[in-house]
């Protein structure tokens, strides 16, 4: 059955820096995979999605990651932090019919 | 287009009643779930569909009745509200297998 782990459920970072969230999955078969962000009372928006074409991915708001099969990971990257960037961000992954996600990593920026 | 609408966005039940929460997406998409939102545990998949007449039950569907009649619609039905409910339920849509999917804005129930 296809899961997702969120390595820490709260990351704080100060604004310039490097954010690093953590996102490791369990499928029986190739994934696809997702993040999404949420931002305070408001829906989830698609940050980028892995469909095999490439491992590096690139994303909206500067936001990147990368697929390792080797370590089933998809951690999800910015090079420099800025205010706007807090909010939560979900892992996601999907095999066929369904779509699961992760328990999600709220992000703190510090000025 | 207004892509995935929900129905209300706010709701307050006393436990025992039954309410149905409604989804609506203009895509055209094949594919439509519901997820409930609770704090530390993310989204969980209550029920899905991949089309008009077939629905499927997700991690969490005890409490939650689905069905599907036309591909616009897919609405949730709560039988007899409990305190565990409340939550904030999404509703979601795509077009197939491995594409992204699309959210409504939420619908915050609370059960008293």
């Amino acid at each position: 059955a296809q899961s997702v782990t969120q390595l820490g459920s709260h990351v704080s970072v100060s604004e310039g820096a490097l954010v690093l969230l953590r996102c490791n999955y369990s499928s029986s078969v190739p994934p696809y995979l997702f993040w999404y962000v949420q931002y305070p009372n408001q829906g989830l928006q698609l940050l980028l999605k892995y469909t095999s074409a490439a491992t590096l991915v690139k994303g909206i708001n500067g936001f990147e990651a990368e697929f390792k099969k080797s370590e089933t990971s998809f951690h999800l990257t910015k090079p420099s932090a800025h205010m706007s960037d807090a909010a939560e961000y979900f892992c996601a992954v999907s095999e066929q019919v369904d779509m699961r996600f992760g328990a999600g990593t709220r992000l703190t920026v510090k000025p | 287009n207004a892509g995935v609408t929900q129905t209300p966005k706010f709701q307050v039940l006393k436990t025992g009643q039954s309410m149905t929460l409604q989804c609506a997406q203009d895509m055209n998409h094949e594919y439509m779930s519901w997820y409930r939102q609770d704090p530390g545990m993310g989204l969980r998949l209550i029920h899905y569909s991949v089309g008009a007449g077939i629905t499927d039950q997700g991690e969490v569907p005890n409490g939650y009745n689905v069905s599907r009649s036309t591909t616009e619609d897919f609405p949730l039905r709560l039988l007899s509200a409990a305190p565990s409910q409340t939550s904030v339920y999404f509703c979601a849509s795509r077009k197939a297998a491995g594409n992204e999917q699309f959210f409504g804005p939420g619908t915050r129930l609370t059960v008293l």
